[in-house]
């Protein structure tokens, strides 16, 4: 059964740094997207952007490009999101999501990692 | 781009059908057929329902069955469960491997 496992939450100060990780798990890594979305407290979701494993390349949503890096490891089969310097409006759970090369849907989806950025 | 827009409820009692639609433009929902529909319990990640406007993977219910006429999906649910009750949320392909949710809707069964 393929997985999606999320690194742990996160407490972290407005201005440091931060990257969240999501391991797959199952068959062929470079065969497909992994997508990053967050979901604010209490909030809808939002799609952050997308990274296609087999070659590297991110695509961001307008309204997070600069905001965010979002990148893969092939040698141990995982995606990235990160952060060089959080704000307080990055609190949120975020959710990784997979997509076939060629599909445009996302399944499955991992458990998600709460971040919260406070002083 | 702009979330596509959702009811922000909508309910119904044990046994009937829900329709929930889902608004966006022909740079998105109107211009492809990859219209997604995701189911979330609270405190849950999100759960695929429907795929390429009408499609269920294995293992979804049949209750659930997805439509779209020019820019507005729908989903609808038949025969509606106490299980039922969750969040709801479409999901469109845009251009060059850009995706946009809608809105949400919470589903309550009365």
């Amino acid at each position: 059964e393929v997985q999606l496992v999320q690194s742990g939450a996160e407490v972290k100060k407005p201005g440091e740094s931060l990257k969240i990780s999501c391991k797959s798990s199952g068959d062929s890594f470079s065969n497909y997207w992994f997508g990053w979305v967050r979901q604010m407290p209490g909030k809808g979701l939002e799609w952050m952007g997308i990274v296609y494993a087999g070659d590297s390349t991110p695509v961001y949503s307008p309204s997070f490009q600069g905001q965010v890096t979002i990148s893969v490891d092939k040698s141990i089969t995982s995606a990235y999101v990160q952060w060089s310097s959080l704000k307080a409006s990055d609190t949120a759970m975020y959710y990784c999501a997979r997509a076939k090369h060629g599909d445009t849907w996302f399944d499955p989806w991992g458990q998600g990692t709460l971040v919260t950025v406070s002083s | 781009q702009s979330a596509l827009t959702q009811p922000a409820s909508v309910s119904g009692s044990p046994g009937q059908s829900i329709t929930i639609s889902c608004i966006g433009t022909s740079s998105d929902v109107g211009g492809y057929n990859s219209v997604s529909w995701y189911q979330q319990h609270p405190g849950k990640a999100p759960k695929l329902l429907i795929h390429d406007v009408s499609n269920r993977p294995s293992g979804v219910s049949n209750r659930f069955s997805g439509s779209k006429s020019g820019n507005t999906a729908s989903l609808t649910i038949s025969g509606l469960q106490a299980d039922d009750e969750a969040d709801y949320y479409c999901n469109s392909y845009v251009t060059g491997n850009i995706y946009v949710f809608g809105t949400g809707t919470k589903v309550t069964v009365l």
